[in-house]
């Protein structure tokens, strides 16, 4: 079945720097990555997703990239920001099958 | 603008004993999941329901049974605890399946078996 591996597991960056967050699939028909932010005490919420038939998303200071050839997608957090702190997921599916996410990244950001 | 609502947010239980998660959306959505989070592990699928009348099991369903009672709600039974299910639960739900839809979560019960 698919897998989705996610790396690495904690991240701490320093406030203003960028913060890059990496996730690889197996099932080559996976064609939807979401991700999603966890804060503290609180369910996932989805922030940005891509579709296979686009290589990079991006909206304001966060951003997906996507190689289908190597299956692997990423997210990117420019300018990061206290409230950028939390848990973030990232997640694989194709059509008529489930979501598989990752075990997810722990980000702090320093001040 | 409720969105998910779980209930209850914390719970202890011993060994053996049993109980119901509940689960209700507002957003007249079709599908429905029960997911477990544990450290390192991430987000798993326990069951899920496709559309008011059908259930499926996921990645991790032994120990557990649902029901969707109607469009809006789904319970999650665990008839006899074991420690090994002390985790936090999400119950989620999309408009129709997970592919392409946003899954949204409800705010998660803590439940701890000893």
């Amino acid at each position: 079945g698919e897998n989705v591996e996610q790396h690495p597991s904690t991240l701490s960056v320093q406030e203003g720097d960028s913060a890059v967050i990496k996730c690889t699939y197996s099932d080559s028909a996976s064609n939807y990555f979401p991700w999603y932010k966890q804060e503290l005490g609180k369910g996932p919420q989805l922030i940005i997703d891509i579709r296979s038939n686009v290589g990079e998303k991006k909206d304001q200071r966060i951003a997906v990239t996507l190689n289908k050839t190597a299956k692997h997608f990423s997210l990117h957090i420019t300018e990061t920001q206290p409230e950028d702190s939390a848990v973030y997921f990232c997640a694989a599916s194709k059509r008529a099958s489930k979501i598989i996410f990752g075990s997810g990244t722990r980000l702090s950001i320093r001040p | 603008n409720a969105g998910v609502t779980q209930t209850p947010k914390f719970q202890v239980l011993k060994t053996g004993q049993s109980m119901t998660l509940q689960c209700a959306q507002d957003m007249n959505h079709n599908s429905m999941y029960w997911y477990r989070q544990d450290p390192g592990m991430g987000l798993r699928l326990i069951y899920y329901s496709a559309s008011e009348g059908t259930t499926d099991k996921g990645e991790v369903p032994n120990g557990y049974n649902v029901s969707r009672l109607n469009k809006r709600e789904f319970s999650l039974r665990l008839e006899s605890a074991a420690p090994s299910q002390t985790s936090v639960y999400f119950c989620a739900s999309s408009e129709q399946g997970a592919f392409g839809n946003t899954i949204y979560f409800g705010e998660g019960s803590w439940l701890t078996v000893v």
